[in-house]
């Protein structure tokens, strides 16, 4: 079954406890990206990559790292989580980017 | 001024009518959109996606653009409870560094009453 995948589906964790959430996708797309959805903001773009090892800001990347050393993984890592990324996250895939997005189940992260 | 604007409703409809869902952009070279429907507590799926103005059917679905003036729908007819959710208007392919960026408007909450 053609899928994105996302781990931890749910996550409380502390400020400044360094955290990853995993992503990844089965359907050999080049272009993958990680949103966050906030009540009223809708969903807004941390980062994205066209393929392996090339990555770009989205609108806002602040306090987020991704990296892209496999085609079908595409990792969001906090460094060292504040309150305010508390947020719902979602990672996407595309076979480009003007492609049609297809989005994994979601990660509810909450930072105390 | 926002990117992509979306009225953020909610709107209501009776069972059977027509709901009509709009969005405007401001990147005049974008040349992708899209609109998903979001279930509360689901990430977001593909409903239409258009690329040529003018209009494109899909069942009871129809979306409509005008890059002239920067505006995109989404009409849906004989309007169902089950379509109850938050539409969202998505864009790409716009210019300069926006290229490969996807920008997505707030949502537009829909109630179909029965």
């Amino acid at each position: 079954e053609a899928q994105v995948t996302q781990n931890p589906r749910y996550l409380i964790t502390v400020t400044g406890k360094k955290l990853t959430v995993t992503c990844s996708q089965n359907m050999n797309h080049e272009y993958m990206s990680w949103y966050r959805q906030d009540p009223g903001l809708g969903l807004r773009q941390i980062y994205y990559s066209m393929n392996v090892e090339v990555t770009d800001k989205g609108d806002v990347p602040e306090g987020y790292k991704v990296s892209r050393k496999e085609k079908r993984n595409f990792p969001l890592i906090l460094e060292s989580p504040s309150p305010n990324q508390t947020s719902l996250y979602f990672c996407a895939s595309s076979p480009t980017g003007w492609g049609t997005q297809y989005f994994g189940p979601g990660t509810r992260l909450t930072v105390l | 001024q926002k990117e992509v604007e979306q009225n953020s409703g909610p709107l209501s409809v009776p069972e059977g009518a027509i709901a009509s869902l709009n969005c405007t952009y401001s990147d005049r070279g974008s040349q992708s959109f899209f609109w998903y429907r979001q279930y509360s507590g689901k990430s977001p799926e593909l409903i239409m996606f258009i690329y040529s103005n003018g209009d494109k059917e899909d069942g009871r679905f129809t979306a409509q653009l005008n890059k002239a003036s920067q505006y995109v729908s989404l009409l849906i007819r004989d309007s169902q409870p089950s379509d109850s959710a938050t539409y969202l208007c998505a864009v790409a392919g716009g210019l300069g560094t926006s290229y490969d960026k996807v920008i997505f408007g707030p949502g537009t909450s829909l109630s179909v009453i029965p």
